[in-house]
C-alpha cells in the first residue's frame, strides 16, 4: 500500500531563517505530487506542483521554491522565510486511476504546521 | 473568479440525522474530477469520495454521497446518520487537466450535536 510521508510535522522558525521541509511517497511510481498550504480556517491553497523528476509548476509568485531530486521525494524550500509563510503545509501525491478521464485522487500526508516568529 | 464555492461555512446536525453539504464549481474543461475531503482537528486530509465528470450516477462510499448535477454544477455531499466523529472541516475540491491541478473550496466546518 501506499504511504506518504512529511517532516517535521511542526516547525518554528524566525523570520529570515531558511526552510526546507520534505516530502516521500512510498509504495508507487511516477507519482505526481503537490504541495499545499492551508491557511488557518481556510481552504488549500497550491503553490507546486510536480509530473516528473526535475518537472516544478508554481502556481503562486512568492518566496518559496520547490524540488523534486528523486521521484518520490519532494522538497520544498525558502531562503528567507517571512511572517506570511506561516501555515499549514501539506504535500500529497495522485496517479492516473481511470485513463482517458483526466481525473485523480489525492492522498494527503500529515501536514507541516509552521509558524513563522 | 471563484472555481468552487462552498456556501455554508458552519453547519449543525443532530446525531443520526442527514446533512447536506453544498459545492458548486466553475469549469469549462469537459474532463474533470469532483472530491470532497473531511480535515478534522487534527489536521489530516481523508478522502471521501470522488466524482468524474462523464460518471452518470451519483457516487456513493459508505455513509456518504456525491448528489452530481451537472448543469446545475454543483456537487453536493450528503453525509446520512450523522455520528459525532463526523465533526470536521469538509472541502470540496475540484481536479482539471493532465497534471491533477486541485482548487479547493473554503471549507463547511460541521458540527454534530448529540
Amino acid at each position: 500500500s501506499q504511504t506518504i510521508h512529511q517532516w517535521p510535522a511542526t516547525l518554528v522558525q524566525p523570520v529570515g531563517s531558511p526552510l526546507s521541509l520534505e516530502c516521500t511517497v512510498e509504495g508507487t511510481s511516477n507519482p505526481n505530487l503537490y504541495w499545499y498550504r492551508q491557511a488557518a480556517g481556510r481552504g488549500l491553497q497550491l503553490l507546486f506542483y510536480s509530473v516528473g523528476i526535475g518537472q516544478i509548476s508554481s502556481e503562486v509568485p512568492q518566496n518559496l521554491s520547490a524540488s523534486r531530486p528523486q521521484d518520490r521525494q519532494f522538497i520544498l524550500s525558502s531562503k528567507k522565510l517571512l511572517l506570511s509563510d506561516s501555515g499549514f503545509y501539506l504535500c500529497a501525491w495522485s496517479v492516473r486511476r481511470r485513463p482517458g478521464r483526466g481525473s485523480y485522487e489525492q492522498y494527503f500526508g500529515p501536514g507541516t504546521r509552521l509558524t513563522v516568529t | 473568479a471563484q472555481k468552487i464555492t462552498q456556501t455554508q461555512p458552519g453547519m449543525f446536525v443532530q446525531e443520526k440525522e442527514a446533512v447536506t453539504l453544498d459545492c458548486t464549481y466553475d469549469t469549462s474543461d469537459p474532463s474533470y474530477g469532483l472530491f470532497w475531503y473531511k480535515q478534522p482537528s487534527s489536521g489530516e486530509m481523508i478522502f471521501l469520495i470522488y466524482q468524474g465528470s462523464y460518471d452518470q450516477q451519483n457516487a456513493t462510499e459508505g455513509r456518504y454521497s456525491l448528489n452530481f448535477q451537472k448543469a446545475r454544477k454543483s456537487a453536493n455531499l450528503v453525509i446520512s446518520a450523522s455520528q459525532l466523529g463526523d465533526s470536521a472541516m469538509y472541502f470540496c475540491a475540484m481536479r482539471e487537466g493532465n497534471a491533477g491541478k486541485s482548487t479547493f473550496g473554503d471549507g463547511t466546518t460541521l458540527t454534530v450535536k448529540p
